[in-house]
């Protein structure tokens, strides 16, 4: 059972660069999210997507861009990369985006931005 | 404004021992849902227990259960029977209903002594 797949695992740029994290679920979920993990704290909500074809901002959206391309997949996009973004990201997701269903998340990719 | 704190960066138990990891929110919503998530050094989140609020009993899985005090906004977490594959990061987490956002804690590390 695959769940939720994140591409690539690793990723290291240079200040300026762009890059598109991949995010991928076979559970027929509707509901995706992007979260950034920072030492010492925990996730935080970057943007969601509660439905195919709609997605809205989180807690800290500023220097990110989504695409929810189908209803498997979501792609997160940093279009210009600072070292302030250098963090694990965590991509989840969830049968819809009522609060009671659990979110399940993908292993992370790990961030790194000179 | 909805916060999670977890106040022990760090714990450690013997192995077979009892542990319990604390974890306090804040909200004024009277309808939401408790998490606690396990992250190994893998980096997977994985669930590991969920509370609803309106539920008074506290929820149990296999060896961890939850003392979920509601006036105090108190969701501790116990592992009985501590395995060496306990040792991970602790996260508590909750979401009000009608948001889509999960608001994590700091984290708590927890480590298995043979």
């Amino acid at each position: 059972n695959a769940g939720v797949t994140q591409t690539p695992k690793f990723q290291v740029l240079k200040t300026g660069q762009s890059m598109t994290l991949q995010c991928a679920q076979d559970m027929n979920h509707n509901s995706m999210y992007w979260y950034r993990q920072d030492p010492g704290m925990g996730l935080r909500l970057i943007y969601y997507s509660a439905s195919e074809g709609t997605t809205d901002k989180g807690e800290v959206p500023n220097g990110y861009n989504v695409s929810r391309l189908n209803k498997r997949e979501f792609s997160l996009r940093l279009e210009s990369a600072a070292p302030s973004q250098t963090s694990v990201y965590f991509c989840a997701s969830s049968l819809t985006s009522v609060a009671k269903n659990i979110q399940y998340f993908g292993a992370g990719t790990r961030l790194s931005v000179l | 404004a909805q916060t999670v704190t977890q106040s022990q960066p760090e714990m450690s138990v013997q192995e077979a021992e009892t542990v319990t990891l604390s974890c306090t929110y804040d909200t004024s919503e009277s309808d939401y849902y408790l998490f606690w998530y396990k992250q190994p050094p893998s980096r997977q989140m994985i669930l590991v227990i969920r509370q609803e609020a309106y539920k008074q009993q506290n929820a149990t899985e296999n060896r961890f259960s939850v003392n979920f005090q509601k006036a105090a906004k108190s969701f501790s977490l116990k592992i009985s029977d501590s395995q060496l594959g306990d040792a991970a990061m602790y996260f508590c987490a909750a979401i009000i209903q009608g948001a889509q956002k999960l608001v994590f804690g700091q984290g708590t590390r927890l480590t298995i002594n043979p």
